[in-house]
Order: C-alpha cells, then structure tokens, then sequence
C-alpha cells in the first residue's frame, strides 16, 4: 500500500514569510496528525483530525499556525507568518481505528524547514 | 499532563554489545505504548504493546510492557552499526493522541 506523501520535502524562507505544507494520509486512515520536530527533541503534536474534524490543537500556535483537512483527506498546515525558533522538520502521520482497537501511525518523510 | 520520558538520552556502545532503552509514562487512559526507530526523518513501527507483561520480539530487538510500573523497555542484543538511531517510544491516549518521549539516541560503532 501508499504511504504518507508529504511535500515539499525541504524549504527555507526567510523569517515573516509563510509557508505551507501538504499531506496526504494512507488511503481510508481516518485519523492523520502534524507534528513538529526540532532538532534533538522527541516529535511534538500540533494537531490531531478525526476525518475533517479536529481531536486535539492544544499545542498550535494559533497565531501564525493553520491547519485543515477538508474532506477527510488531504491535510495542510500553513505558518503565516514564520519565526528562527519554527525551523523544524514538520511530520505528517495517519493511522486506522478500525474497531476501536487502533492501529500503529505511519509517519510521511516530512518537510525539513529553515527559517532564516 | 501527559509525558512520556526516556532514558539515556543517548548511548554510545560497540557492535555486539546489549542495550536496554527505557520508557515511563503518565497519561490519561492509556491505550497502547508504541516503539519507533527514526535514522532519517521518518520514524518507522518497531512494536506496538497493549498487554503488560507480553514480550513483543522481531530478530534481535524485543519489548515489553510493564503496565503496573508504567514503563516499557526495549532491548537490542548483538548490536550492530546500522542500529545506529534515535529510538522513540510513544503513547496513545483514549482520544488516540500519540505523546511521543524526547528519544534515544543509539550510536553503535564498529
């Protein structure tokens, strides 16, 4: 089976420029998740969809970071405008509840940002 | 708040040796601990562990869970250079959140 597409794979911009990022899940995976990961630090979550609803934004910087998921399948996530701090390499990750029982997530190759 | 904590934090070791990789835990309705190698950027499944006490095995790692200490530990016997990795452990909450700890990272020389 396909596996979590995620492009661009690398960018750099420089600081208050936007960006955005996009991801596409495994076919019928209904939960898909953005993380953030700097360098040297586990992978953090930003924020989590159930088909085109979010579960969990908790930790989204919602000043400057957007996310959607229109139709339950394609995601993006946009930082308008970016910081130094938000170089980061961005994942994109799905997984299947089939049953309720739930299923191991599946990461994309990510997007490596630098923010200059 | 939920974490996840690792430990060490990194590791230094020669092919052939043993490592035990450590995971603890405090989360609200726990569902499931995940283990995930990452070389490059994406992390990739190693085991998945819901029952406590289960050894989870594939060739030379092996994991198991300990839900009353909540904590997990990964082994890797007979190591090898291309071992060489971060170790992530994860863990899913009811909502299917996956916490992810800050990593492990094994370098394994020759």
């Amino acid at each position: 089976e396909a596996g979590v597409a995620q492009s661009p794979r690398y960018k750099i911009i420089e600081k208050r420029q936007s960006v955005a990022f996009w991801c596409n899940p495994i076919s019928g995976h209904a939960t898909l998740y953005w993380y953030q990961q700097i360098l040297g630090q586990g992978p953090k979550l930003l924020i989590q969809f159930q088909n085109n609803g979010v579960v969990d934004d908790s930790q989204l910087p919602k000043d400057r970071f957007s996310a959607e998921r229109l139709k339950g399948v394609d995601s993006t996530l946009k930082i308008q405008p970016a910081k130094l701090e938000d170089s980061a390499v961005y994942l994109c990750a799905s997984s299947s509840q089939l049953m309720g029982r739930g299923t191991e997530a599946f990461f994309g190759q990510g997007t490596r940002l630098t923010v200059v | 708040e939920d974490k996840v904590v690792q430990s060490p934090l990194s590791l230094v070791v020669h092919e052939g040796d043993t490592v035990t990789l450590n995971c603890s835990y405090e989360v609200t309705n726990f569902r499931s601990l995940l283990w995930y190698k990452q070389e490059k950027k994406a992390p990739t499944f190693l085991f998945m562990l819901t029952s406590s006490g289960i050894e989870k095995k594939s060739g030379r790692l092996s994991s198991i869970l300990d839900k009353k200490e909540l904590s997990s530990i990964l082994n890797i016997t007979a190591t090898q250079t291309g071992d060489s990795a971060i170790y992530l452990c994860a863990v899913v909450s009811g909502t299917y959140k996956y916490i992810f700890g800050t990593g492990t990272r094994l370098k394994v020389l020759a």
